[in-house]
């Protein structure tokens, strides 16, 4: 499986935007799909979007279009999260997640979370 | 958007015991169904692919089965390490979304 190490926690005022990342080592990296889902205290699952490592192509859910900022980095192996205008419901745990190859729309290896808090 | 709709929301059972999740999509997604399990603290772990695969190395008490709108899953001879919520996620359409989660913990 591949191994996805995630940036650390971030605090946000309201109106600011958080950039989280998202770094593999793995080989199969361009081979795969990055998604982005948040978990809330609540506890559901919310996906943001993916990216398409090899060719970049990104699509993200409709409730963060305008917002959020799918990216990657070939020579770093690593992938980036940037969600604006944050207000105090964005609060939440942000995972990167990887699909194979062959299951690019599967979640089969996880980052271990990023917490961003937004907070005036 | 394809709701999913996981039931119970929470369940106590005892050690040994046979638990069923169910899973309702509002509409058919033939099999592109998973299961995850997630332990307080950590992120989700894929258990089940295509509604009914278990993924490698995942224990054989855990099974799934189901196609279009209904799915099932179970959990045989629950053991402590089971402890968990547990989700289904659809990835026939985008947004991809994901059941409420049902949260098992022992009597």
């Amino acid at each position: 499986q591949m191994q996805l190490m995630q940036s650390g926690p971030e605090v946000k005022k309201p109106g600011t935007s958080v950039k989280v990342s998202c770094k593999s080592s793995d080989f199969t990296f361009t081979d795969s799909a990055l998604h982005w889902v948040r978990q809330a205290p609540g506890p559901r699952l919310e996906w943001l979007g993916w990216i398409v490592v090899g060719s970049g192509y990104t699509e993200s859910a409709q409730k963060f279009q305008g917002r959020v900022t799918l990216t990657r980095d070939l020579s770093t192996g690593t992938a980036y999260m940037e969600l604006s205008s944050l207000q105090s419901d964005d609060t939440a745990v942000y995972y990167c997640a990887a699909g194979g190859a062959r299951r690019f729309r599967t979640f089969e290896s996880w980052g271990q979370g990023t917490l961003v808090i937004v907070s005036s | 958007d394809v709701q999913m709709t996981q039931s119970p929301s929470s369940l106590s059972t005892s050690v040994g015991d046979s638990v069923t999740i169910t899973c309702q999509a509002s509409q058919d997604i033939t099999n592109y169904l998973n299961w995850y399990q997630q332990k307080p603290g950590e992120p989700p772990k894929l258990l089940i692919y295509d509604a009914s695969n278990l993924e490698t190395g995942v224990p054989s008490r855990f099974s799934a089965s189901g196609s279009g709108t209904g799915f099932s899953f179970t959990i045989s001879n629950l053991q402590p390490e089971d402890i968990a919520t547990y989700y289904c996620q659809q990835y026939d359409t985008l947004p991809l979304t994901f059941g409420g989660g049902t949260k098992v913990d022992i009597k």
